[in-house]
């Protein structure tokens, strides 16, 4: 059981929009600390995709964007294109017993 | 150009200690603000963080194996050596160093990631 709650799935079609969630508590996201997201492709490392709830490092396309608002953050990805699909991770700080840096379950976005 | 490598050994025992090896190059872990981790993924399951070592020595770990766990940094050779005692087959996974820079503590760089499997 994560301590950052994701579904476990998303879906959409080429071009189409999807949002992915990231669920947390007043121990971690609705304490103030940042939200990073990363992508997984199949076989490889993850790779930073959202830093500091909004912000892209550099070449990560606009399509990819971040929020956060209360104890919850979310990453959208506009403009689907099949090489999207892949597992997406949240990840944060968590200051309870449950561990320091903490990571989301994992969504993973089918492209239709 | 920043990059990280594990080494270690693919297979272990139960009850064994598991010795992982992240060699980097492209910063110094002596830098005010860099760290390094390491991350875990069972087969076909999530990301787990694991240990965290800072570049003044401070050290981190998952509550839940803390006792198990010990994150170590040789400055001079760019390694971060992580050590897993009393390993068993749910320890099976693949074990990820990466780097946290300076991304609003972000991990920013990822190594590829080695495969450790447990079993007799």
């Amino acid at each position: 059981q994560s301590v950052l709650t994701q579904p476990p799935s998303v879906s959409g079609a080429p071009g189409q929009r999807v949002t992915i969630s990231c669920t947390g508590s007043s121990s971690n996201i609705g304490a103030g600390y940042d939200v990073h997201w990363y992508q997984q492709l199949p076989g490889t490392a993850p790779k930073l995709l959202i830093y500091g709830n909004s912000n892209r490092p550099s070449g990560v396309p606009d399509r990819f964007s971040g929020s956060k608002s209360g104890t919850s953050a979310s990453l959208a990805i506009t403009g689907l294109q099949a090489d999207d699909e892949a597992d997406y991770y949240c990840q944060s700080y968590d200051n309870s017993l449950s561990g320091r840096e903490v990571f989301g379950g994992g969504t993973k976005l089918t492209i239709l | 150009q920043v990059t990280l490598r594990e080494s270690g050994p693919a297979l272990v025992k139960p009850t064994q200690t598991l010795t992982l090896t992240c060699t980097f190059s492209g910063f110094s872990l002596s830098t005010s603000g860099m760290c390094v981790s390491w991350i875990r993924q069972p087969p076909g399951k999530a990301l787990e963080w694991l240990a965290r070592i800072d570049w003044d020595d401070d050290k981190y770990y998952s509550t839940s194996l803390k006792t198990r766990l010990t994150i170590s940094k040789d400055t001079s050779k760019n390694q971060v050596v992580l050590t897993m005692t009393n390993m068993d087959p749910v320890d099976t996974a693949t074990y990820y160093c990466a780097r946290i820079g300076l991304l609003n503590g972000a991990t920013d760089y990822w190594g590829q990631g080695t495969l450790v499997t447990v079993s007799s």
